[in-house]
Order: structure tokens, then sequence, then C-alpha cells
């Protein structure tokens, strides 16, 4: 099984600075399509998952511009340029590229200094 | 607009079994794969299982594998989990998604304690 691992697990941002979260994998997830089904997902108190990002750096739709996804190989990361009041939550990272089983990092609580 | 509603979280005892329901709306579902992914309590994320648009195929995690089946029924726009032999471990809520390069969609969830 691919292991994804988050870092910080813990991340106090002060409102209006950026901030950045990243998330190693155990195993490169280029496909054999030669897609990399990396995605991130953002959950704020007592809510469901919400999707930001798929294949690396694709924006759902109606997620901020301020969101982005990068990487490659083994390596990304999710950046907020400004971070918001409604930014807090816990973000986790997931791959899909080798399944079963689809796998999670383990969350990166997101708060405001 | 996309909408999944699950249903049929309870309150069981070890052993025991449950069904849980996630209803549909807002796409056309038999396109798309689906999925469930549970949530323990103040833990995080973990992958349950894959059903193909059309059932025919299926998909489970180790620790699910022979005692959840995933079903669904394109006719009625529902997607099913039927979770025999259930654990305390298997506490949870539950999540029904629509998969399209991995979970877009989520439900809202449902609670399944185990728990005598």
């Amino acid at each position: 099984d691919v292991v994804m691992t988050q870092s910080p697990l813990s991340l106090p941002v002060t409102l209006g600075q950026p901030a950045s979260i990243s998330c190693r994998s155990s195993q490169s997830l280029v496909n054999s399509d030669g897609n990399t089904y990396l995605s991130w997902f953002q959950q704020r108190p007592g809510q469901s998952p919400r999707r930001l990002i798929y294949k690396v750096s694709n924006r759902d739709s109606g997620v901020p511009d301020r969101f982005s996804g990068s990487g490659s190989g083994t390596d990304f990361t999710l950046k907020i340029s400004r971070v918001e009041a409604e930014d807090v939550g816990v973000y986790y990272c997931m791959q899909g590229s080798h399944w079963p089983p689809i796998t999670f990092g383990q969350g990166t609580r997101l708060e405001i200094k | 607009q996309v909408q999944l509603v699950e249903s049929g979280g309870d309150l069981v005892k070890p052993g025991g079994s449950l069904r849980l329901s996630c209803a549909a709306s807002g796409f056309t579902f038999s396109d798309y794969y689906m999925s469930w992914i549970r949530q323990a309590p103040g833990k995080g994320l973990e992958w349950v299982s894959y059903i193909t648009g059309s059932g025919g195929n299926v998909y489970y995690a180790d620790s699910v594998k022979g005692r959840f089946t995933v079903s669904r029924d394109n006719a009625k726009n529902s997607l099913y989990l039927q979770m025999n032999s259930l654990r305390a471990e298997d506490t949870a809520v539950y999540y029904c998604a629509r998969v399209r390069n991995g979970p877009d969609y989520w439900g809202q969830g449902t609670l399944v304690t185990v728990s005598s």
C-alpha cells in the first residue's frame, strides 16, 4: 500500500499570511496512464470533506484561487496564498494512482494564530 | 446540483449487521464509480470501497473485505453498503462519494456505532 505522510500535522497561521502543507508518498504517484492522481481535501469543523485539488494542481469548481497544488513523483504541496478565517479545518492529501487501496494522509490541522 | 444523502446509520452490537444507503441526484448516476469512505471519531479518513458504474466490479479495503458488500441500483440512483460481523473498530461516520479523478462530491455522512 502507498503510505501518505503529511507535514506539519498542526499549522498555526496568522490571518492574511501564506500557508503550506507537504504530502509525501512512499512511492511515485505516476500512474500507468501517465497521470498523477493526487488530491487535496478540506474538512471544516463539523462538515464533510470537500475536494479542493485533483491531479496535483487542478482546482475544483468554486475553490478560491488562493488555493494551489504543486509537486510531482513523491513530493506534493498545497499552498494557501493568504489564509482567511474560513480556511480553518483539517486538510488531507489522497492518492488514487495505485489502488486498491486509496490512501489518505493523516491530516493537517490549520488554525488561526 | 450534485447531492448525496446517506442514511441507515445506527447503534448496533458487535457481530451485528447494518445496511447503509446513499441516495444520489443531480448527475447521471450510472456514469460514475461510487465510493464509501469512513472516519472514526476524531480520526482521519479511511477508504472503504469502490464500485464501478455498472456495479460489475467492486473493490474493498482489507479491513472490511469479507464482511462488507457494496452494491448499487442504477434505476433508483442508490448506493448501498451491507455491513456484517460488525466490530467496535467499524464505529465511524460513513460517507458516500462520487468518483471522478478521485472522490469529488461527498455526502453529509451517517454515523455507525458498534457497541454492546
